[in-house]
């Protein structure tokens, strides 16, 4: 079945470090990818997609780009801020399943001290 | 833009009791409404996926007799748990997609069951 694979569990950073939480999938297709962010008593919020290899998405200073070669989609920042600080999971759906289900990773808790 | 609503935010019940939990898309259709259940460990567990015109799905470990779904328009969904036990606690999510073609899936702020 698909999977989804986020190496780091928890990153502890500095206000203004360089952020990269890495993300790999297995997938049958061509899947959509997806990174989601979770505040505290909050449900998950889209960031943002790609659904094609090499296509960039990127919202609030956050970016992924879709890579099928490596099967990766790490999200990267260049300056981080204490807002940040949340939970990151990556995503995948299966668009020729069509079924709007998604498989998710398991989530890295992001730490920004100020 | 997109608002996914749910209601209660957080409940208590007893240990073999039921409860009733409820979706709310605003501003848009829901042609899909997908019911994941995020356990303490904050890994998701999709319970079952209701798609419109299409009969309710549920996943493997999850029956419609334990969380019986009715989806009976396009914004609204609601789920209970039956029989409730310690580990049915969760944080009990409502993902909804705006289209057939939309890929997007827009979650509300959950339902945190708590088992006694």
């Amino acid at each position: 079945g698909d999977s989804v694979t986020q190496t780091e569990g928890q990153v502890a950073l500095s206000e203004e470090d360089f952020l990269t939480i890495h993300c790999n999938y297995s997938a049958s297709g061509y899947p959509t990818l997806f990174w989601y962010v979770q505040y505290p008593g909050e449900g998950p919020q889209l960031l943002f997609r790609a659904s094609r290899d090499k296509e960039k998405g990127s919202s609030r200073g956050f970016e992924a780009t879709y890579d099928k070669g490596t099967t990766s989609f790490h999200l990267r920042k260049a300056s981080v801020q204490e807002s940040d600080s949340a939970v990151y999971y990556c995503a995948l759906s299966d668009p020729g399943a069509n079924t709007g289900k998604l498989t998710f990773g398991h989530g890295t808790i992001l730490r920004v001290h100020p | 833009g997109a608002l996914v609503y749910q209601y209660p935010r957080r409940t208590i019940c007893k240990s073999g009791t039921s409860m009733r939990m409820e979706c709310q898309a605003v501003g848009f259709q829901a042609t899909s409404v997908a019911w994941y259940r995020q356990s303490p460990q904050k890994t998701f567990e999709l319970i079952a996926l209701s798609t419109v015109n299409s009969a309710i799905k549920y996943e493997q470990n999850f029956t419609q007799e334990k969380f019986p779904i009715s989806h009976p328009n396009l914004s609204f969904s609601s789920m209970t748990v039956l029989n409730a036990y310690l580990e049915d606690r969760g944080l009990y999510l409502c993902g909804a997609r705006l289209g057939l073609g939309s890929y997007e899936q827009y979650f509300g702020p959950g339902t945190r069951l708590t088992v006694l």
